[in-house]
């Protein structure tokens, strides 16, 4: 495709529930990146991958998130026992590779919204 | 947290130069100075990065000072569709570290 998709572009859940997020990076990008954004504040990091492998999970708030990249192209942000503080805009956004001075492409985001 | 300061908002002329300030003191020798905007309702969209030389694309010019504290991002001719939030991020990519660190943004909003 021409640039990142999320998929679902809107999610409601109730509490309680588990919810996947996908992402489907730029095709041949090898650094993947998750981010969550709440009504008026900045993006906020959660999570970055280098190939497969999770490079810096510094940013998931707790363990009931989870994300994977298991064949190091398509990714899924997993969130279990949702609450309504997780309700936000969930970002995913790729780059050729994590050498300095590369831009990373931002896809539209899926608005999660529990009630 | 941000390593970025900008004002909160700003207003500009249709058809003048927007001016975006950021001051980002306490940067390192190996990190660029990125900027991105968010149109709302959208993904942040890249805009350019330098790291110590002035840089200019199709959609803006930056301006780096020599001792790298601070920047300015430039809009020469702004439209009502440059409306938006404007992230200026320190950032180095390498090693474990690969993420944007995105502080609050400025607010430009061009105005007819």
């Amino acid at each position: 495709g021409a640039g990142v998709s999320q998929t679902p572009s809107n999610k409601v859940t109730e509490k309680g529930k588990y919810v996947e997020l996908r992402c489907d990076p730029i095709s041949g990008h090898t650094a993947l990146y998750w981010y969550r954004q709440s009504l008026g504040q900045g993006p906020e990091f959660l999570i970055y991958f280098q190939g497969t492998g999770a490079a810096d999970d510094s940013g998931l708030p707790n363990d009931r998130f989870f994300a994977v990249r298991p064949e190091g192209s398509v990714s899924t942000l997993k969130i279990q026992r949702t609450e309504r503080g997780d309700s936000a805009v969930y970002l995913c956004a790729s780059s050729l590779t994590v050498a300095g001075g590369t831009e990373a492409f931002f896809g539209q985001g899926t608005r999660l919204t529990v009630v | 947290d941000a390593k970025t300061t900008q004002p909160t908002s700003m207003d500009c002329a249709e058809g003048r130069a927007a001016n975006l300030p950021c001051n980002h003191s306490t940067i390192s020798g190996n990190e660029y100075v990125y900027w991105y905007r968010q149109i709302h309702s959208q993904g942040p969209q890249y805009i350019i990065h330098g790291l110590k030389n002035n840089e200019t694309n199709e959609m803006a010019s930056l301006i780096i000072t020599e001792d790298r504290k601070s920047s300015t991002l430039i809009l020469p001719h702004a439209t009502l569709r440059d409306t938006a939030v404007y992230y200026c991020i320190v950032s180095y990519y390498g090693g474990s570290q690969g993420n944007l660190i995105f502080g609050k943004g400025t607010k430009l909003s061009v105005k007819p």
